[in-house]
Formats: structure tokens, C-alpha cells, sequence
């Protein structure tokens, strides 16, 4: 059974820094991975979409990478900013279409 | 505004009540999911239609009931619930990933802003 981790939990750092966000699945026969932000009390916005054919995307300051062989990933946000403050969530798409998500990163940037 | 659009975005029913989640979507899209997330917890996927026919049923219990009348609208039926029900239901839809004849599991899935359940 595919599960998904997310490290660490909690994240909060002053404006202006660079960060990493972990992702790790158990199984790596996945068709795809996403990047989700989902701000509180709001739905789900996808940032980034991985297929499992390609090692990163880029959009922005937002920088993902895939290693599916050891099963990580890793989201990647340069020059943080405080409107960056939201939980991002980690999913993988599995043999059957469904996406199965971590429990998310939930990161502040203080001004 | 992601084009999926869900109603109510909050409901407080009592454990006999029965009401319904609406979610539509006007992407062009054929694939809708319901998903459950509570606190603590990671999403949960309840329910996945693909070309309007219900193609995965997570476990859920019977007292959700969810009814896809075309490729636009998802409803999910609520009756006899329990506190723990309680939580953000979240609607999303995708292309099938047999569009076109391909197998493609690469498209973007669009989230809803959600319908905050409480039940009480």
C-alpha cells in the first residue's frame, strides 16, 4: 500500500530564505507526482505536476524534483515570501488514477 | 477560481438529517472525484466517476452516497451521519486518462474550495 510522508510538518522561516520541502513514497511505481498549496479553510491548488518520466519542474521561484528510484521528492522555493505561507501537500498518482496525498508541510514566512 | 465549484461551503446538520454536497465543474473535464479531509489526517479519496460511472469506492460507508448525472455535476448524499463525519469535503475533477484513446495519467487534477462539514 502506497503511503506518503511529509517532512517536516512544520516549517517557519524569516522572508527572504531559501527552503526545501520533502516528499518520500513508499512505492515507486507511480505514474506521476504533484505539488499542491492549499490555504486554510480553502481547496487544493496544484503548482507543480511531475510526470514520472522527468526528474524536476520549475515554475517561478518554485523548483520540483523526482527521484522515483529512492522514492522522494523534493520542492524546492527560493526567496521566500510571506505570501508563501500555506500548507503544501505531496501527492502521488498511483496504477488506478488516484492520487494519494502526505499529511502535508504547513510553512509560515514571517515579514 | 479554479472552475470547480462546490455548495454549500458550510453545513450544520443534526445525525438524522440528510442533505446533499453539489460540486460542478465546467472544464470540459470527465473524470470527478470526492475526497475527505479531516484534521491531522492526509486527504482521503472517497469516490472517483470516470465518464460518469463510478469506477472506485474507497470503503466508504453507506451513509455517503455520491450520484454523478453527467460529466458536469457530482453530488455527494448525506443521511444518518456521525460526529466524525465531521470535515472539509473536497470535490476535484481531471480529463480521463483514457481521453483520446491514450493512457495518460498526467493531467492536472483541480481541486474545489471544499464544503466544511459539521455534524452535530
Amino acid at each position: 500500500k502506497q503511503e506518503v510522508t511529509q517532512i517536516p510538518a512544520a516549517l517557519s522561516v524569516p522572508e527572504g530564505e531559501n527552503l526545501v520541502l520533502n516528499c518520500s513514497f513508499t512505492d515507486s511505481a507511480i505514474y506521476n507526482l504533484q505539488w499542491f498549496r492549499q490555504d486554510p479553510g480553502k481547496g487544493l491548488t496544484s503548482l507543480l505536476l511531475i510526470q514520472s518520466s522527468q526528474r524536476e519542474q520549475t515554475s517561478g521561484r518554485l523548483n520540483a524534483s523526482l527521484d522515483k528510484s529512492s522514492g522522494r521528492s523534493t520542492l524546492y522555493i527560493a526567496a521566500s515570501q510571506p505570501g508563501d505561507s500555506a500548507t503544501y501537500l505531496c501527492a502521488v498518482m498511483g496504477s488506478q488514477g488516484n492520487l494519494i496525498f502526505g499529511k502535508g508541510t504547513k510553512l509560515s514566512v514571517k515579514p | 477560481e479554479t472552475g470547480v465549484t462546490q455548495t454549500p461551503r458550510h453545513l450544520v446538520m443534526g445525525m438524522t438529517n440528510k442533505k446533499s454536497l453539489k460540486c460542478e465543474q465546467h472544464l470540459g473535464h470527465n473524470a470527478m472525484y470526492w475526497y475527505k479531509q479531516s484534521a491531522k489526517k492526509p486527504l482521503e479519496l472517497m469516490f472517483v466517476y470516470s465518464l460518469e460511472e463510478r469506477v472506485e469506492n474507497n470503503s466508504v460507508p453507506s451513509r455517503f452516497s455520491p450520484e454523478c448525472p453527467n460529466s458536469s455535476h457530482l453530488f455527494l448524499h448525506l443521511h444518518t451521519l456521525q460526529p466524525e463525519d465531521s470535515a472539509l469535503y473536497l470535490c476535484a475533477s481531471s480529463l480521463h486518462p483514457k481521453t483520446g484513446g491514450l493512457l495518460k495519467w498526467g493531467n492536472t487534477i483541480y481541486f474545489g474550495e471544499g464544503s466544511w462539514l459539521t455534524v452535530v
